[in-house]
């Protein structure tokens, strides 16, 4: 069972600054690393889903990076927007149905 | 079709009094999963379906809390004799299937639960 941990708790940025947070999990028995963003009164929606070290993906100015080696992921916000503030899960799973979630990294843009 | 869908979406109850939670997951996925997430937790696995598979429990937190799947379909937690710990958002996800984890996940807007 992947214990997965998120860091920071929660954090404040001005529109228009970039932004990263780190999701990590241990490097053995993993299979995938799941992205999602939870906005208030919302569904979790998915934003990626990375297996392979090394994999980077984007969604507009929205990336990730993923270390299996070393057990982490990278978040990146790029010229954070008012509509950016959520909560930033994670959760990794290691070749079951099981998704361990973190417990996420609260942003909050402010205009 | 459409996406995952929950209800109620808040409920205030009682301590002491039974909850049902309903979840209508996107059609045609087999599994179906139960999480929650508590104040200053994170999501906390409860329950999981896969078909007519006999269904993952292990993280039901006590014997308080049960799920059923009828028809491989909607799925109904019930939380007997709540307490105030179990005031938290209870989410249903549901996807294609089992065999990689790497499939993604598709959750609901939640049940906002609180035991008063």
């Amino acid at each position: 069972i992947l214990n997965v941990e998120q860091s920071p708790q929660s954090l404040h940025v001005q529109e228009g600054d970039s932004t990263n947070f780190t999701c990590s999990f241990p490097s053995s028995n993993f299979y995938a690393l799941h992205w999602y963003r939870w906005e208030t009164a919302k569904s979790p929606e998915a934003l990626f889903v990375m297996t392979l070290n090394g994999d980077e993906k984007k969604k507009g100015r929205i990336s990730a990076t993923l270390n299996t080696k070393e057990g982490y992921s990278y978040l990146y916000i790029k010229g954070s927007q008012p509509e950016d503030s959520a909560t930033y899960l994670c959760a990794g799973t290691s070749g079951t149905y099981k998704y361990i979630f973190g417990t996420g990294t609260r942003l909050k843009v402010l205009a | 079709g459409a996406g995952v869908s929950q209800s109620p979406s808040n409920k205030v109850t009682e301590k002491g009094k039974d909850v049902e939670l309903r979840c209508d997951p996107i059609s045609g996925h087999t599994a179906l999963y139960w999480y929650r997430q508590s104040l200053g937790q994170g999501l906390e696995f409860l329950i999981y379906f896969q078909g007519n598979s006999a269904p993952d429990k292990s993280g039901l937190p006590s014997d308080r809390f049960s799920a059923e799947r009828t028809g491989g379909s909607v799925s109904t937690l019930t939380i007997q004799r709540t307490q105030q710990e179990d005031s938290a958002v209870y989410l249903c996800a549901s996807s294609w299937g089992t065999q990689t984890s790497g499939n993604t996940i598709y959750f609901g807007e939640g049940s906002w639960l609180t035991v008063v």
